[in-house]
C-alpha cells in the first residue's frame, strides 16, 4: 500500500526549533516529488514547497521561502519540515503529499497531518 | 507567483447537479487538479488533469477546463459530498511551484 505516515502533533514554545517528517512506503520514494501544505486554524490550504528526494532539488513559495526548510533522507524514505525558530503565528496543521507528475500534475498520497501548536 | 480564486461557499439539494469553478492565469496553461477536505480529515484527490478520477472516486464527480477558468461538477450530490473543495495548479512561471485556490465549502441541503 502507498502512504505516507506524518510524525505525531507537537506543542513548543516560541523561539524553539521543530522538524516534523512523513516516511513514505509502497513506492520508490526518489521517483516522486513530496510536497508540503499548511493550514492555518479555520484556513484554507496553503502549498509551501516540495523537494525531489532523488537530487534533493528543492523549490519554496515565495511565501515560505527563509522560513522553513524542506529536506530528504532517501536512505529512510523520509521527507522533512524544519524550523530554526517557531512564531506563534507557525501553529497550524501541516500535511506532506506525493506529487505525481506527468501529463497531469496531482498530488495523489497525502499524509495524515502533523499538528504544530507554538504557545508560550 | 499565481492566484487561484474560488467562491467561498455554494449549496446543493440532495440529488441535484453543483458546479465549482476556479479562476487563475495559469489555468491557461495548466490543468487543474481538485481536493476534497472533510473535517478533521487530510485533503483526497478527487480530479486531476483534463477529467481523470483516482481510483475509488464516485464517476458524479467531473472536471473541465475553459480558457482560465476550471470546474469541478458534482451530478446528483450526495449527503457524503459535503466537505470543503480546493483547487490546484502549477505556478504560470513554469518551475515546479504550486498554488492552491481559496476553497469553496460545498453544503449539501
Amino acid at each position: 500500500e502507498v502512504q505516507l505516515v506524518q510524525s505525531g502533533a507537537e506543542v513548543k514554545k516560541p523561539g524553539e526549533s521543530l522538524k516534523i517528517s512523513c516516511k513514505a512506503s509502497g513506492y520508490s520514494f526518489t521517483s516522486y516529488w513530496i510536497g508540503w501544505v499548511r493550514q492555518m486554524p479555520g484556513k484554507g490550504l496553503e502549498w509551501m514547497g516540495i523537494i525531489y528526494p532523488g537530487d534533493s532539488d528543492t523549490r519554496y513559495s515565495p511565501s515560505f521561502q527563509g522560513q522553513v526548510t524542506i529536506s530528504a533522507d532517501k536512505s529512510i524514505s523520509s521527507a522533512y519540515l524544519h524550523w530554526s525558530s517557531l512564531k506563534a503565528s507557525d501553529t497550524a496543521m501541516f500535511y506532506c503529499a506525493r506529487l505525481s507528475r506527468g501529463v497531469n500534475d496531482a498530488f495523489d498520497i497525502w499524509g495524515q497531518g502533523t499538528m504544530v501548536t507554538v504557545s508560550s | 507567483s499565481s492566484e487561484l480564486t474560488q467562491d467561498p461557499a455554494v449549496s446543493v439539494a440532495l440529488g441535484q447537479t453543483v458546479r465549482i469553478t476556479c479562476q487563475g492565469d495559469s489555468l491557461r496553461s495548466y490543468y487543474a487538479s481538485w481536493y476534497q477536505q472533510k473535517p478533521g480529515q487530510a485533503p483526497i484527490l478527487v480530479i486531476y488533469g483534463e477529467n481523470n478520477r483516482p481510483s475509488g472516486i464516485p464517476d458524479r464527480f467531473s472536471g473541465s477546463r475553459s480558457g482560465n477558468t476550471a470546474s469541478l461538477t458534482i451530478t446528483g450530490a450526495q449527503a457524503e459530498d459535503e466537505a470543503d473543495y480546493y483547487c490546484n495548479s502549477r505556478d504560470s512561471s513554469g518551475n515546479p511551484l504550486y498554488v492552491f485556490g481559496t476553497g469553496t465549502k460545498v453544503t449539501v441541503l
